[in-house]
């Protein structure tokens, strides 16, 4: 099993909700990620867990809230978000280093209105 | 500081044409790794390949080819014989092992679009 599953792939959510955006893979990997895309722009890092524990957060505003169940499962909770925070979230994961490359998730498509 | 540029924002080809793709990187680090993704319209992130910086073999799989340059700080890649499944985004990235350890540096990206 070489993939990272993200769900859902699409998401519309009001200002004032709370949503989650979950990803899950089984290939080992320690280390895990979200990241933030717009429209033709790279992605950009938000947060890395490594072995289930929070080691870097890109000062991302806390209306974004990570979290790392197990060494399987991420979780990106949303809430009161702006619209500004459209975007596509990636979700990947790689060997403990990351000098193996990432394996990503097809993402979730995000319109906060 | 570390820094992958980029320089060809669109790229333009007809099919089966050859074309390569520039990536010119920055790092302070002596043990770095450089990769290519690959983003289709359907927006997953698929990677191509890894090269760390003490092998600059180039590689070639199928159509693709990867030419590391040390000297240049380059990492180039060639798609010859173009088809329309290759128009894509893609994009260049780096990893440190000290500097910024555990994220990797993407570049801009390069959109090429393959048409028939």
């Amino acid at each position: 099993d070489t993939e990272v599953t993200q769900t859902p792939k699409h998401l519309v959510m009001g200002m004032t909700n709370k949503k989650s955006l979950k990803c899950e893979q089984h290939m080992g990997h320690r280390a895990m990620y979200w990241y933030k895309q717009k429209a033709k722009k790279p992605p950009e890092l938000m947060f890395v867990y490594s072995y289930e524990k929070l080691s870097i957060n890109e000062s991302v505003p806390s209306r974004f809230s990570p979290e790392c169940p197990n060494s399987s499962l991420l979780n990106l909770h949303l809430h009161a978000l702006q619209p500004e925070d459209s975007a596509l979230y990636l979700c990947a994961s790689s060997q403990a280093s990351g000098a193996y490359g990432y394996t990503f998730g097809s993402g979730t498509r995000l319109t906060v209105v | 500081a570390q820094k992958v540029t980029q320089a060809q924002t669109e790229i333009s080809v007809v099919e089966k044409e050859d074309v390569t793709l520039d990536c010119v990187y920055e790092t302070r680090d002596t043990t770095y790794y450089l990769f290519w993704y690959k983003q289709p319209p359907s927006g997953e992130l698929v990677f191509l390949i890894r090269r760390n910086s003490f092998d600059e073999q180039n590689e070639i799989s199928g159509r693709y080819s990867w030419n590391f340059q040390k000297s240049t700080s380059s990492f180039n890649f060639t798609i010859t014989a173009s088809q329309v499944v290759d128009s894509a985004v893609y994009f260049c990235a780096l990893s440190g092992v000290n500097t910024n350890a555990g994220k990797s540096t993407f570049g801009d990206g390069t959109t090429l679009t393959v048409k028939p």
